[in-house]
Order: C-alpha cells, then sequence, then structure tokens
C-alpha cells in the first residue's frame, strides 16, 4: 500500500542554521499536508500542496511539491528555538484519511 | 466548542480491561478520524467517520478495537481487552469533509494518553 517515508528521522541545529526534512511517497499523491507537532502536543496543520511543482512560503518556511507529485520538501531559513518540534507529511490513501510519515524531529541549540 | 476535545487526557488501566476513549470533534465538522501514536512515530490512522458511518475502519489493528459515531457527532474509542501494547497517545481529528479532498485540513485534539499496566 502507499507509504510515506520521512527523512532524517532527527535533525539537531545551531539557532540560525538552516533545515530541510524531505517526504518520499511510493505512489503519486493528489496532495501532501504538512504538520507540526511541538514537544508534548499534537499536530498542528501547516500548509497543503496540491499541483505539480508548487511552491509556497510561510515566512521562514518554504514546501515544495514535486513534479511527479511524489515528493516533498519543507525548509527552514535561520532556524529559531521555536521551531522545535516534529515535522510530519502525509499524504492521502484511497482519498480517504491521510497517512502520516515518521515525522522529523527537529531540535535547535542557542 | 473552538477545537477538538478528547477525554479522558490521560487513562491508565489494567491488562485485559475494557477502556472507552472519547472525542468531541469541531461542530459542523463532518469528518472524524481516530490516530494512534506511539513514541517517536507519526500518526498511524485507525478509523474513519463520514458522518455516521465507518467510511474506512482498515486501520483498526483487530477485533479488540471498535468505535463509534451515533449521531454524527461525539466518537468513543473502545478497546475491549486490553494489552500493554496498546498503551500510545490516541489522537482524534476532524475536518469540514474528507481530508483527502485538496484544501481540507484536520484539526487534531490533545489526545489521550492510555497506559496499560
Amino acid at each position: 500500500g502507499q507509504q510515506v517515508m520521512q527523512i532524517p528521522q532527527y535533525q539537531h541545529v545551531q539557532e540560525g542554521e538552516d533545515f530541510t526534512t524531505y517526504c518520499n511517497s511510493s505512489t503519486t499523491l493528489s496532495n501532501i499536508q504538512w504538520y507540526k507537532q511541538r514537544p508534548g502536543g499534537h499536530p498542528v496543520f501547516l500548509i497543503q500542496l496540491v499541483k505539480s511543482g508548487e511552491v509556497k512560503k510561510q515566512k521562514r518556511l518554504t514546501f515544495q511539491f514535486g513534479e511527479a507529485k511524489k515528493n516533498s520538501s519543507l525548509h527552514i531559513t535561520a532556524t529559531q528555538t521555536t521551531d522545535v518540534g516534529t515535522y510530519f507529511c502525509a499524504g492521502p490513501r484511497n482519498n480517504n484519511d491521510m497517512r502520516f510519515g515518521a515525522g522529523t524531529r527537529l531540535t535547535v541549540k542557542p | 466548542g473552538a477545537g477538538v476535545s478528547q477525554t479522558p487526557s490521560n487513562k491508565v488501566t489494567e491488562k485485559g480491561k475494557y477502556v472507552e476513549l472519547r472525542c468531541d470533534p469541531i461542530s459542523g465538522h463532518t469528518a472524524l478520524y481516530w490516530y494512534r501514536q506511539s513514541l517517536g512515530q507519526g500518526p498511524e490512522f485507525l478509523i474513519y467517520f463520514q458522518g455516521t458511518g465507518a467510511a474506512d475502519d482498515s486501520g483498526l489493528p483487530n477485533d479488540r478495537f471498535f468505535a463509534v459515531r451515533p449521531e454524527g457527532s461525539v466518537s468513543t474509542l473502545k478497546i475491549q481487552r486490553t494489552e500493554r501494547g496498546d498503551s500510545a497517545v490516541y489522537l482524534c481529528a476532524s475536518s469540514p469533509t474528507w481530508t483527502g479532498a485538496a484544501g481540507t485540513e484536520a484539526f487534531f485534539g490533545q489526545g489521550t494518553r492510555l497506559t496499560v499496566v
């Protein structure tokens, strides 16, 4: 069945450094969503990408959807301590639900 | 309510006991999802409701797990004969329609942390 894989599993950066997490699907996705989960919290929706090659920005965050709609990335420029958390990508399976990747856990050293 | 509400926030139960976890979705949201999240893992899909009916229950791990949503609003996840391996955070999410639709995000509750001892 459809699987969503994320790399890396963990990323530790110095404050001010950039950070990127990658998401790959075994099948073509109609759309992909990104969520952030702070330690001890619940997943919070960040963005959804729908179009092939789509790029969206939210302040220091840049989201990309691959041309083949099988991969996506989230890039954070100049990380801050408030960026700490786990970032999940999620893709729809059978148009009924979102299947989540294992996430990339980001820690930021001040 | 303002968001998705889950009760209890924490539940400790003995192995073999029966538990019920409640989810109160955002008013008007027709789609409701249950996920299970173990430490260091992403949310694992369990079941999806569209209205009152279970549109997809393929994620339920075995017949000890069952969920209902009798009036299309509040949902209850029921686990019989609990096992230590059932220990996890159970997350509920709701959305205006199914999340496969473009432009539809899922709103998560705070989760119920279930510990089976």
